[in-house]
């Protein structure tokens, strides 16, 4: 057990829909991110919150968007869902914001878009 | 910017067999460099990691060796179990942590 806790584990949807994913870090972690794993792109980088605010930005749509509460736990909104979103969202957290070295991640949210 | 390339997938072997999973990378200075495992239906665990060149990292039998002069860090296993099957990634440290695509592997009894 990693100690970061992701929300849903399976979540099916149409097009078109939005849709909130939520991830609680490890304790006492500042850092969330959040990646996207499909079959054919590996994992990609979709953005990073430290401390509640937004530090890094990677190939996130401008369809989705995230932030970090002041309890930490983060929520990535998908909307106007296409058949292509449908893929792995993994969040992970660590203690630091820059140059980290580890990350723990969750087990996942599994987004079908039908 | 900073990049990791490992090699395709899938790879599959015999119990006992040795693994040997390459990866090179493209960085700025020498960043940490990491093996990720992710087991079928979980999320990505940490599996071993290198701090500095000529580091040689090791963990459950797997060992990789931060090699500066190849930008490399292959990750190897003398003999490789059932258990073993997953998806390896490498990674290295950066703003965020910057992944491979994963390697597939598949051990057969």
């Amino acid at each position: 057990d990693s100690g970061v806790t992701q929300t849903p584990k399976h979540l099916i949807t149409a097009t078109g829909q939005r849709v909130t994913l939520r991830c609680s870090p490890r304790s006492g972690d500042l850092s969330v991110y959040w990646y996207q794993q499909s079959l054919d792109q590996g994992l990609q980088f979709l953005i990073q919150y430290y401390n509640g605010e937004e530090r890094a930005k990677g190939n996130i749509l401008e369809r989705f968007s995230a932030q970090q509460f002041p309890d930490l736990h983060s929520e990535l909104n998908l909307s106007s869902l296409e058949l292509g979103d449908s893929a792995l969202y993994f969040c992970a957290s660590s203690v630091g914001g820059d140059r980290i070295t580890e990350a723990f991640f969750g087990q996942g949210t599994r987004l079908t878009v039908v | 910017g900073d990049s990791v390339t490992q090699m395709e997938g899938p790879v599959t072997l015999s119990e006992e067999a040795f693994l040997t999973i390459n990866c090179t990378y493209t960085a700025t200075g020498y960043p940490s460099l990491f093996w990720y495992v992710q087991y079928p239906g979980e999320g990505l665990q940490l599996l071993l990691k290198a701090t500095k060149a000529d580091d040689k990292g090791s963990n459950k039998g797997f060992e990789a060796t931060y090699r500066k002069e190849t930008t490399s860090f292959h990750l190897e296993k003398g003999s490789v179990q059932v258990s073993d099957s997953a998806v390896y990634f490498c990674a290295l440290r950066s703003t965020p942590l910057v992944f491979g695509k994963g390697t597939r592997l598949s051990v057969i009894a």
